[in-house]
Parts: structure tokens; C-alpha cells; sequence
């Protein structure tokens, strides 16, 4: 099982740049998540889909966007890049029942020069 | 905002008992307490979680309070991979709520 997969691992990005982070995860998971993690901080969720065309904003989802189409994928957005988006990318994923254990994946480390 | 507080550090010495807690006043009659860990540059990875009974798995223990107003996660033979960040969060088992990491509690594992 190869569990939640994200691409890229690394990326280096100028300032206004746009890319996207693409996350796919094989556990038919309703669920998935992003969260960002700045140097030496926690975790800060940016958004989350209960399900494929649903999403919903969680603490910083300022300068990203996601969208849900599949169960699968979950890739998040960033639209004009910004110094303050240097970070490390995780997107993680969970069950809607039985067990709400959340799978993360290796993360995405990203700069912005 | 996270519901739960943890200390921001601790050390233990290898080989010894780790015992982490975590204050949940608030938490309510259908949360289950998870605990998570990351290693350094790592993704976290669950480690346990529980209702209301202490539970035992492979890698640790959960001992809950019986007001379920607080809880440990025992490494019972701390080792330095053991050293990592660990986190306690309290949700429900079947929401659809949102998850909130807190800060979370780095632990040292010191030979």
C-alpha cells in the first residue's frame, strides 16, 4: 500500500510564481487534509474535504486554493507565491468511519525566493 | 483553537519510562483522545488513542483519568528514536470536524 503520495518533494519557487502540490492517497479515504508546517512550528491545517467535491477552510487558507474532484486526489493551490509561504507541505488523510486515524504523507518541502 | 495543553518540553533518559501528559478539561462524552508523533522532517504518524479505558498497543500506553479530564502516553523503554514531537488531540471518532494540531510536547530521549 503506498498510503497518502505527495508531489513534489522539494521545489523552489520565485515570488508570484504559481504551482500546485499534488497529494493522492490509495485507502479510499473520505477525508484529506493539508496542513503547513513552518521552520521549527506546528502543524497549521490550511484545508480539508469530507469528501470528493466538498472543501471547507481551516486555520490559514489565505494565498491557497484546493479542489476535490476524486476520493483519490486532493492538490492545493498556491497562487502567486510569497516568502511567507515557505514551509513544509502535509497532506494527510482519514476514514469517515470506524477510525478516525489520520495517514500523513512524507511532506513537500517548498521555497519562495 | 487546539483543546488540549501539553507541557512544551521534556527529557528522559534511555531506557527509562517516558510519560507525556495532556490536559483535556472540556473535552466531551464522545471524543476519543489520539495521540501522534512526528520525528524530525517526518510526517506524523498515529501512535494510539482512546475512549474512556487505558489501552495498550505495540508501541505504547494510554492511561486516561477517570474524569477524562487528562491523560498520559507512556513509552514504557524509551529509546532515542523515540525523540520526536508528540501531540494529543481529542475529536470524535466519526466526525467531520476539522483537526487541530496543538504545539505539542518534544521530548529528548538523552543516552
Amino acid at each position: 500500500n503506498a498510503g497518502v503520495t505527495q508531489t513534489p518533494k522539494f521545489r523552489i519557487l520565485k515570488i508570484g510564481q504559481s504551482m500546485t502540490l499534488q497529494c493522492t492517497q490509495d485507502m479510499n479515504h473520505n477525508y484529506m487534509y493539508w496542513y503547513r508546517q513552518d521552520p521549527g512550528m506546528g502543524l497549521k491545517l490550511i484545508y480539508y474535504s469530507v469528501g470528493a467535491g466538498i472543501t471547507d477552510k481551516g486555520e490559514v487558507p489565505n494565498g491557497y486554493n484546493v479542489s476535490r474532484s476524486t476520493t483519490e486526489d486532493f492538490p492545493l493551490r498556491l497562487e502567486l507565491a510569497a516568502p511567507s509561504q515557505t514551509s513544509v507541505y502535509f497532506c494527510a488523510s482519514s476514514w469517515s468511519v470506524e477510525r478516525n486515524t489520520i495517514y500523513f504523507g512524507e511532506g513537500s518541502w517548498l521555497t519562495v525566493v | 483553537d487546539a483543546k488540549t495543553t501539553q507541557p512544551t518540553s521534556m527529557d528522559c533518559a534511555e531506557g527509562r519510562a517516558a510519560n507525556l501528559p495532556c490536559n483535556h478539561s472540556t473535552i466531551s462524552g464522545n471524543e476519543y483522545v489520539y495521540w501522534y508523533r512526528q520525528i524530525h522532517s517526518q510526517g506524523p504518524q498515529y501512535i494510539i488513542h482512546g475512549l474512556k479505558n487505558n489501552e495498550t498497543n505495540e508501541m505504547a500506553s494510554l492511561i486516561i483519568t477517570e474524569d477524562r479530564k487528562s491523560s498520559t502516553l507512556i513509552l514504557p523503554h524509551a529509546t532515542l528514536r523515540d525523540t520526536a514531537v508528540y501531540y494529543c488531540i481529542v475529536r470524535v471518532e466519526t466526525s467531520y470536524d476539522k483537526v487541530i494540531f496543538g504545539p505539542g510536547t518534544s521530548l529528548s530521549v538523552i543516552p
